[in-house]
């Protein structure tokens, strides 16, 4: 079982719409959790980090449910803009960040 | 500012060569990773350094991979004898420290073909 999954996609949404993300991780003791976006053949880039009280930061919106092993993001009013991979990261109790395959976001007009 | 810079861009290799792919830091980070993602796969941990300590090797694939970072800052990774296995797009990061509460900030990465 691979330690943090996510599904792979594509989601193909229009302009406007809400999109969810889930993400589950394997390893209980995980203690910091992201969300990184990655443009094509580009370096990944933090989007924001996921509190267990859950955050918010303009259109996006991050949840973390510990009990479950369960981490979400949510996109309000896609932009074409916000088509790239994102990618569901944990960091454990050592400082390396473990990377889900990531799930590809599609905008259309 | 600047920020994580990587060299080459490309490099292409013949196996069985080996190969020198360097990093350079944000300057004032102590902390230092390499990743590598090959086509279709996440991103996978290879190594990393913190400050003076001993450096985290848990996710080097062989004994033919090695890192190096010296006076804390350039780092070095080195495949020996390099194997099409080993073709990925290999990404240096690095933070202010170790830790969830810092960022990490990623290079653009060296993309390695091995023939």
């Amino acid at each position: 079982r691979k330690e943090v999954e996510q599904d792979p996609g594509p989601f193909n949404v229009p302009e406007g719409a809400t999109v969810a993300f889930n993400c589950t991780y394997s390893n209980s003791a995980s203690q910091s959790f992201f969300w990184y976006r990655q443009d094509c053949r580009k370096e990944p880039k933090l989007l924001m980090s996921v509190y267990s009280s859950g955050n918010e930061d303009g259109r996006f919106t991050a949840q973390l449910n510990r009990a479950s092993q369960y981490i979400s993001l949510l996109i309000r009013d896609s932009k074409l803009s916000d088509s790239a991979t994102y990618l569901c990261v944990v960091m454990g109790d050592t400082d390396k960040l473990i990377f889900g395959t990531g799930t590809r976001l599609q905008v259309f007009p | 500012g600047a920020g994580v810079s990587q060299s080459p861009s490309n490099k292409v290799t013949e196996k069985g060569k080996d190969v020198e792919l360097r990093c350079d830091p944000i300057s004032g980070h102590t902390a230092l990773y390499w990743y590598r993602q090959s086509l279709g796969q996440g991103l996978e941990f290879l190594i990393y350094f913190q400050g003076n300590s001993a450096p985290d090797k848990s996710g080097l694939p062989s004994d033919r991979f090695s890192a190096e970072r010296t006076g804390g800052s350039v780092s070095t990774l080195t495949i020996q004898r390099t194997q099409q296995e080993d073709s990925a797009v290999y990404l240096c990061a690095s933070s202010l420290s170790s830790g969830g509460a810092y960022e990490q900030f990623f290079g653009p990465g060296t993309r390695l073909t091995v023939l």
